[in-house]
């Protein structure tokens, strides 16, 4: 079946720091990879998706380019803010039943 | 109104009450969905609907019971509860049914907490 693996948190980083956090996968066919964030207190939202390999999806200076080689879409950041402190999914859909499946989260910690 | 909205936020439930918890999409979709997080675990689809009519159920146990009225409303029925179903519960809707590449829309979930 569909897995997704997440690297273990908590992730603690300082302001301004790289943030990598790595996400593989197995699946059936070709799946639609996506990253969704967790607020404090809040729903899962979406981050951001690319749905083909070499896709790469962006959003609020986060990126993840779909590996289908390495089987990966690991979450990228260039300067992290206090702000992005929140806990991080990755997911996949690989068939025609919007059957996500998600990985554990990852926690992210930014301090100032 | 905007989104998809969960009541109640936080409930404490003793394992022989009956309770149940709401979830309202104003986003016009057509599928709705509950979902399971517990800490240090994958989130667990529990219930699937698409146009009202349950696609998925993923053997969960009979002590939860969902109910579908219409595209917008989803509820979930909770009864003689064991304490290792205190969790957070999420409710999410998405445009359809079918989609690989569509996106999720969840609610801010309903915290559990069985005694």
């Amino acid at each position: 079946g569909d897995s997704v693996t997440q690297m273990e948190g908590p992730v603690t980083l300082s302001e301004e720091a790289f943030l990598t956090i790595n996400c593989t996968y197995t699946a059936t066919g070709y799946p639609s990879l996506f990253w969704y964030v967790q607020y404090p207190g809040e729903g899962l939202q979406l981050l951001l998706k690319a749905t083909k390999a070499d896709d790469k999806g962006s959003n609020k200076g986060f990126e993840a380019t779909y590996r289908k080689e390495t089987t990966s879409f690991h979450l990228e950041k260039g300067s992290v803010q206090v702000s992005d402190s929140a806990v991080y999914f990755c997911a996949l859909n690989s068939g025609g039943y919007q059957k996500v499946t998600f990985g554990t989260g990852t926690k992210l910690q930014v301090i100032p | 109104e905007t989104g998809v909205t969960q009541t109640p936020r936080h409930l404490v439930m003793g394992m022989t009450n009956k309770k149940s918890l709401k979830c309202e999409q104003h986003l016009g979709h057509n599928a709705m969905y509950w979902y399971k997080q517990s800490a240090k675990k994958p989130l667990e689809l529990m219930f699937v609907y698409s146009l009202e009519e349950r696609v998925e159920n993923n053997s969960v146990p009979s002590r939860f019971s969902p109910e579908c009225p219409n595209s917008s409303h989803l509820f979930l029925h909770l009864h003689t509860l064991q304490p290792e179903d205190s969790a957070l519960y999420l409710c999410a809707s998405s445009q359809d049914w079918g989609n690989s590449a569509g996106e999720l829309f969840f609610g801010e979930g309903s915290r559990l907490t069985v005694l």
